[in-house]
Formats: C-alpha cells, sequence, structure tokens
C-alpha cells in the first residue's frame, strides 16, 4: 500500500525558516517530489530527490533519507508568496514515468 | 514553451448528465496523467497515457469515467452519467519520460448538482 504523511498546516514567520516534513511508506520507491500549489492554481514542480542527500535551489531545499522513508523542504528566508500548500509525492517504481501519488498537502501560512 | 491546458476551467452540471473535460499536454509529452482532487481530500491518480495507450488506469474509479487520448496527442475525460461524488477539480499533467518533473494543468472545477 501506499502511505504518505505531512502535518496539515504550519504557520511561519516573514524572513524566518520553515522546514515541512514528509514520511512515506510505499511499495517501491522511485523519487520523491515537492510541489507548491496556490489556491485555486496548478501544483508547481519544486523538486525532486531520488538519492539521499540534499538538494539546494536557491531558497528552497529538499533532503531525502530513503532509509528512513523521510523528506523535508526547507523553505529560507520566507516571503508573504510563499503561503500556499506544499506536496509531497512518491513516483510509483514502475518507470521514469510512472504516476506520482501525492499526501494531502501542507498548508503553510506566513505571517508579517 | 506553452504549459498543460485543460478546458473548461469550470463546468456545473445536473446529476445524470454528461461532462467531458479536455487536456492538451505539452507538446512534445508523451506522457499525460489525469488527477482528481475532491474536497479535503489529496490529489488522487485517475490514470496515466503513454502516447495514445492507456499504461496505468488503476485509479479510474469506475465505468461511468472514460478517457481517451486518439492521435497521442490531447486528452477528453468523460463523465457519463455524472453523480454528485464526482464533484471535484481534476488535474491533467504531462511529463517526458526522465526528464524533470511533471507540468500541472490548472485544472478543470467539476460541479455536480
Amino acid at each position: 500500500g501506499q502511505n504518505i504523511d505531512q502535518p496539515t498546516e504550519m504557520t511561519a514567520t516573514e524572513g524566518a525558516i520553515v522546514q515541512i516534513n514528509c514520511t512515506y511508506q510505499t511499495s517501491g520507491f522511485n523519487g520523491l517530489f515537492w510541489y507548491q500549489q496556490h489556491a485555486g492554481e496548478a501544483p508547481t514542480f519544486l523538486s525532486y530527490n531520488v538519492l539521499d542527500g540534499l538538494e539546494e535551489k536557491g531558497r528552497f531545499s529538499s533532503f531525502l533519507s530513503r532509509s528512513k522513508g523521510y523528506s523535508y523542504l526547507l523553505l529560507k528566508e520566507l516571503q508573504m508568496k510563499d503561503s500556499a500548500s506544499y506536496l509531497c509525492a512518491v513516483r510509483a517504481p514502475y518507470s521514469s514515468a510512472s504516476k506520482i501519488i501525492f499526501g494531502s498537502g501542507t498548508r503553510l501560512s506566513i505571517r508579517p | 514553451e506553452a504549459g498543460v491546458t485543460q478546458f473548461p476551467s469550470h463546468s456545473v452540471i445536473e446529476k445524470g448528465q454528461t461532462v467531458t473535460l479536455r487536456c492538451d499536454p505539452i507538446s512534445g509529452h508523451d506522457n499525460l496523467y489525469w488527477y482528481r482532487r475532491v474536497m479535503g481530500k489529496e490529489i488522487k491518480f485517475l490514470l496515466h497515457f503513454v502516447k495514445e495507450s492507456k499504461q496505468d488506469e488503476s485509479g479510474m474509479p469506475n465505468n461511468r469515467f472514460l478517457a481517451e487520448r486518439t492521435g497521442g496527442t490531447y486528452s477528453t475525460l468523460k463523465v457519463q452519467p455524472a453523480e454528485l461524488e464526482d464533484s471535484g477539480v481534476y488535474f491533467c499533467a504531462s511529463s517526458q519520460e526522465g526528464v524533470g518533473g511533471y507540468t500541472f494543468g490548472s485544472g478543470t472545477r467539476l460541479t455536480v448538482v
């Protein structure tokens, strides 16, 4: 079966750092994605991890530990526009174009 | 490049009617996916096309849903007859195998009344 857990809501302050955690138990692993989704808009690709370690892309970084079934998304220098839902998703194992399975998402609110 | 385009953006229909959603993927993307988000729940996979072939339709809820991708370009998702529980946002995504992430469209918000 597939189970992806992440906190439902988080709040952080403008200019600060926030870490959004994701744990997964899936039958097979073929990469983990983070997406950002503003209300009423399309999910937007943020990052992809397939090997253990940290991937950094500007203000956003994503970490993966396959042995622990754990990932986090780190957002630095928070801006008001970062208020959005952040979706953790795991790709099914059969190919590099397999379906991705989403967690319920973490709604992040940024306060001034 | 143009993104993934979905039409219509909103649709309100009565229970028992038929609705057809359309998705135009990014040009050159062989892989096309349909997903659905029901209120308060996670985005759930419906099916995956590779060109015109259905690679994985394990998420299709029942036989009231029919997806097609004739010619391997755009895709349609038909719901017939629609039920109240079909309400939600239907997302389409496309990808090029082995390259980057999956690009999503803005979705079609379907309301069945």
